[in-house]
């Protein structure tokens, strides 16, 4: 089992569709988490970090679920500049000690 | 412009060749790593440097070798190319190591 397992889409929905995209990850050692989002052929930046309390970011939402060990985002009023690949980031303590872990990502295709 | 600047942004080159990548930070990091993106879009960490020093060193064969004269620059030197070598490579800085990264442009690699 991958160590941060996403859905990798895609996921197609018309503008203005609120989407939503889950995220596991199976070490309970795991500390950190993020989403990066990445355009095609480009370097992926950083989307927003997610926080145990839950956070917002104008139409993004993040939620993390220690319990479950799943991380949530969703996207509000989806626009076509929304469409991307959306990677899931877990950074783990110990071993390779602060070792950004990334998923493989879930595609978002935001059509007119 | 504050960024993580890499260069070349495309390498192509045959097999059995030495080739390197180099990578420049002017956003005042401690920490720099290299990435690894292969065809099926999976990033994995190679090397992760903190103020010139190796911290993290995954399974990377030894063909592979990071060298950092400065804080601001990490450069990636390969030896004897092989044709699975192919991918792109990302290098990308933080503040420290448990901060958000923020990635170069990538250098897309093709070992023919």
């Amino acid at each position: 089992r991958k160590e941060v397992e996403q859905d990798p889409g895609p996921f197609n929905v018309p503008e203005g569709a609120t989407v939503a995209f889950n995220c596991t990850y199976s070490n309970s050692a795991s500390q950190s988490f993020f989403w990066y989002r990445q355009d095609c052929r480009k370097e992926p930046k950083l989307l927003m970090s997610v926080y145990s309390s839950g956070n917002e970011d104008g139409r993004f939402t993040a939620q993390l679920n220690r319990a479950s060990q799943y991380i949530s985002l969703l996207i509000r009023d989806s626009k076509l500049s929304d469409s991307a690949t959306y990677l899931c980031v877990v950074r783990r303590y110990g071993g390779s000690q602060g070792n950004l872990i990334f998923g493989k990502g879930t595609k978002l295709s935001v059509k007119p | 412009d504050t960024a993580v600047s890499q260069t070349p942004k495309y390498l192509v080159t045959q097999m059995g060749n030495d080739k390197s990548i180099k990578c420049e930070q002017n956003l005042g990091h401690d920490t720099m790593y290299w990435y690894k993106q292969d065809s099926k879009k999976f990033l994995k960490i190679m090397f992760s440097y903190n103020n010139k020093e190796l911290i993290i060193n995954e399974t990377v064969p030894n063909r592979f070798s990071p060298k950092s004269p400065d804080k601001a620059h990490l450069n990636l030197h390969i030896n004897s190319l092989e044709l699975g070598d192919s991918a792109v490579y990302f290098c990308a800085s933080s503040l420290a190591s448990d901060s958000p990264l923020h990635f170069g442009n990538g250098t897309r690699l093709t070992v023919t």
